[in-house]
């Protein structure tokens, strides 16, 4: 089983539509949580963190689920824009006090006008 | 902001070549990775180092060395470079604020 799985799409939506990307990670220990955003043929940015309690920032909110062990990511009122791959990244533990990041594959959002 | 750069953009070598790709981070990062992404697969650590001259195996380190001689650059080695090398190599700083890429080498071994 996979550490990360996500599912890779690619989702197709008209402009100003609510998409939802979900995410699953397999180790029950995990500390951290990310969601980040790749353009094609570059690379990944931090797009923002996601906390126990939920988080929002402008049309996106990240939202986890510890006892399901799950991670989604909400994009309201789409843009061209947004068009991206989004990657799921979960931080299972540290090794020499750093993050060791595992990325899901990424699920690739085509916003069309 | 933090920047890392990496020496090459892309990369053509032949098989069997020593090959060296070079990241830089001026944030005074202590933790430094390289990763390689392909299709399908995703982003998949190779090596990681958390301080000079420290270095722990990822996921994938076989063929694949590295060396941090100084706290701002860590270079990816390719001891001796196969096609099934061929992809594109992202390096990366962090901080507790997650982490910064360069922007990638695309690697094509032939």
């Amino acid at each position: 089983r996979k550490e990360v799985e996500q599912d890779p799409g690619p989702f197709n939506v008209p402009e100003g539509a609510t998409v939802a990307f979900n995410c699953t990670y397999s180790n029950s220990a995990s500390q951290s949580f990310f969601w980040y955003r790749q353009d094609c043929r570059k690379e990944p940015k931090l797009l923002m963190s996601v906390y126990s309690s939920g988080n929002e920032d402008g049309r996106f909110t990240a939202q986890l689920n510890r006892a399901s062990q799950y991670i989604s990511l909400l994009i309201r009122d789409s843009k061209l824009s947004d068009s991206a791959t989004y990657l799921c990244v979960v931080n299972p533990y540290l090794i020499q006090g750093a993050q060791k990041l595992v990325f899901g594959q990424g699920t690739r959002l085509t916003i069309n006008p | 902001d933090v920047k890392v750069t990496q020496s090459s953009r892309y990369l053509v070598k032949r098989t069997g070549e020593k090959v060296f790709l070079e990241c830089v981070q001026d944030m005074d990062h202590e933790n430094m990775f390289w990763y390689r992404q392909d299709p399908g697969l995703g982003l998949r650590l190779i090596y990681f180092s958390y301080d000079v001259k420290m270095k722990e195996k990822g996921d994938i380190p076989e063929g694949y060395s590295v060396s941090r001689e100084k706290k701002e650059r860590f270079s990816l080695i390719l001891e001796s470079a196969s096609t099934n090398q061929t992809s594109m190599y992202l390096c990366a700083s962090s901080s507790s604020y997650g982490y910064t890429f360069g922007s990638g080498t695309r690697l094509t071994v032939v």
